[in-house]
C-alpha cells in the first residue's frame, strides 16, 4: 500500500528565506506527483504536476523535483513571502489506480 | 469558466437524515471524484467517475452513494448521516480519464452531523 509522508508537519520561516518542503513515498510505481496549496477554509489549488518521466517542474518561484528511485519529491520555494503561508500537500497518482494518494501536508508560515 | 463548484458550503444534519452534496464542473472533464478531509487523516477518496454513467468506489465508500448522469454533474448522497461523516468534502475533476492531468478542486462543503 502506497504511503505518502510529509515532514515537517509545520514550518515557520522569516520572509525572504528560501525553503524546501519534503514528500516521500513508499511505492515508486506512480504516474505523476502533484503539489497543492490549501489556504485555511478553502479548496486545493494545484501548483505543479510532475509526470513520472520528468525530473522537475518550475513555475515562478516554485520548483518541484521528483526522484522515483529514492521515493522522494521536494518543493523549493525561493524568496518566501507572507502570502506563501498555507498548507502544502503532495499527492501521487498511483499506477493501476484511479485515485490520488495524499500526504498530510506541511503547514508553512512565513513571518514578515 | 466557473471551474468546479460545490453546494452547499456549510450543512448541519441530524443523525439519520439524508442529503445530497452537489458538484458541477464546466471544463468538460471526464474524471470526477469526491474526497473527505479529516484532521490527522488527510484526504481520502470516497467515489470517483471516469465518465458519464461510470462510477466506482474509492477508499472510504460506505454510507455514500453517487451517480453520473451528465459530464458536468457528480452529486454525492449521504444515505443516513452519522456523526462519523462529519468532515469537509471536496469534489475534484480532471480532463484525463486516468487522472494524469492537473486536478481541479472545488471550495468544499463543511458538513456537521449531530
Amino acid at each position: 500500500k502506497q504511503e505518502v509522508t510529509q515532514i515537517p508537519a509545520a514550518l515557520s520561516v522569516p520572509e525572504g528565506e528560501n525553503l524546501v518542503l519534503n514528500c516521500s513515498f513508499t511505492d515508486s510505481a506512480i504516474y505523476n506527483l502533484q503539489w497543492f496549496r490549501q489556504d485555511p477554509g478553502k479548496g486545493l489549488t494545484s501548483l505543479l504536476l510532475i509526470q513520472s518521466s520528468q525530473r522537475e517542474q518550475t513555475s515562478g518561484r516554485l520548483n518541484a523535483s521528483l526522484d522515483k528511485s529514492s521515493g522522494r519529491s521536494t518543493l523549493y520555494i525561493a524568496a518566501s513571502q507572507p502570502g506563501d503561508s498555507a498548507t502544502y500537500l503532495c499527492a501521487l497518482h498511483q499506477g493501476g489506480s484511479e485515485k490520488l494518494v495524499f500526504g498530510k501536508g506541511t503547514k508553512l508560515t512565513v513571518n514578515p | 469558466n466557473a471551474g468546479v463548484t460545490q453546494t452547499p458550503k456549510f450543512q448541519v444534519l441530524k443523525t439519520g437524515q439524508s442529503m445530497t452534496l452537489q458538484c458541477a464542473q464546466d471544463m468538460n472533464h471526464e474524471y470526477m471524484s469526491w474526497y473527505r478531509q479529516d484532521p490527522g487523516m488527510g484526504l481520502r477518496l470516497i467515489h470517483y467517475s471516469v465518465g458519464a454513467g461510470i462510477t466506482d468506489q474509492g477508499e472510504v465508500p460506505n454510507g455514500y452513494n453517487v451517480s453520473r448522469s451528465t459530464t458536468e454533474d457528480f452529486p454525492l448522497r449521504l444515505l443516513s448521516a452519522a456523526p462519523s461523516q462529519t468532515s469537509v468534502y471536496f469534489c475534484a475533476s480532471s480532463y484525463s480519464r486516468l487522472g494524469t492531468d492537473t486536478q481541479y478542486f472545488g471550495p468544499g462543503t463543511r458538513l456537521t452531523v449531530l
